[in-house]
């Protein structure tokens, strides 16, 4: 198993450029969730999905769109890139609803936004 | 809403010696409390994990408390060694259709030789 994916490890955008994050997981994880992590802030919740065809918001969704139409795959959207946005991106997918299981995390995408 | 505090925020200890990192959390309800290790440039792991109805649990080196009452939580490493270095985040799990999972701010870790 590749275990969980994400494309690209590093990302540069300009101000109010969109761009997606891809995330895909094949051990058929019911759950997936994103974070971002900032320096002293630790990992912040962004968005999560407990199975195909539901999202929910976490912590700090503004700014960010998901879909989770495959069990697979939970793309996070950036419609209109700030300064703010610059983060290094996590997903992370468990078995069960989240809640009680190991979260097994993506390698990051380290996104730049100038 | 749910709150997850963790300290304290850095923590230098002589190798050998034991290094304890405290959690503390809002939501009565929270039942499970993970903590994750992340080294420098990786993505975070698990090391440990408790839940509600044990106050202690103990893997080698690490161990992790519970205190329901006052709701705290805390990871005892024994022995350190420097692959012990690294940031290390505790988090609390809410037992509701809310699936939501808070992470406490991080404390590194740094072991002198």
């Amino acid at each position: 198993n590749a275990g969980v994916t994400q494309t690209p490890k590093f990302q540069v955008l300009k101000t109010g450029q969109s761009m997606t994050l891809q995330c895909a997981q094949d051990m058929n994880h019911e759950y997936m969730s994103w974070y971002r992590q900032d320096p002293g802030m630790g990992l912040r919740l962004i968005h999560y999905s407990v199975g195909a065809g539901i999202t929910d918001q976490g912590e700090v969704p503004n700014g960010y769109n998901v879909s989770r139409s495959t069990t697979e795959d939970f793309p996070l959207r950036l419609l209109s890139a700030a300064p703010s946005q610059t983060s290094v991106y996590f997903c992370a997918s468990s078995y069960s609803k989240g809640y009680q299981e190991t979260q097994y995390f993506g390698p990051g995408t380290r996104l730049l936004v100038l | 809403g749910e709150n997850v505090e963790q300290h304290p925020s850095t923590l230098s200890v002589q190798e050998g010696d034991s290094a304890v990192i405290k959690c503390t959390y809002s939501d009565s309800a929270s039942n499970y409390f993970p903590w994750y290790k992340q080294e420098l440039g990786k993505r975070p792991q698990l090391i440990i994990d408790i839940r509600s109805n044990v106050g202690e649990k103990k893997d080698q080196r690490i161990a992790v408390t519970l205190n329901k009452t006052a709701k705290h939580f805390s990871l005892h490493i024994t022995e350190t060694q420097p692959e012990d270095s690294a940031v290390y985040f505790c988090a609390a799990i809410l037992y509701s259709s809310a699936s939501k999972i808070i992470f406490g701010s991080g404390t590194r870790l740094s072991i002198r030789p």
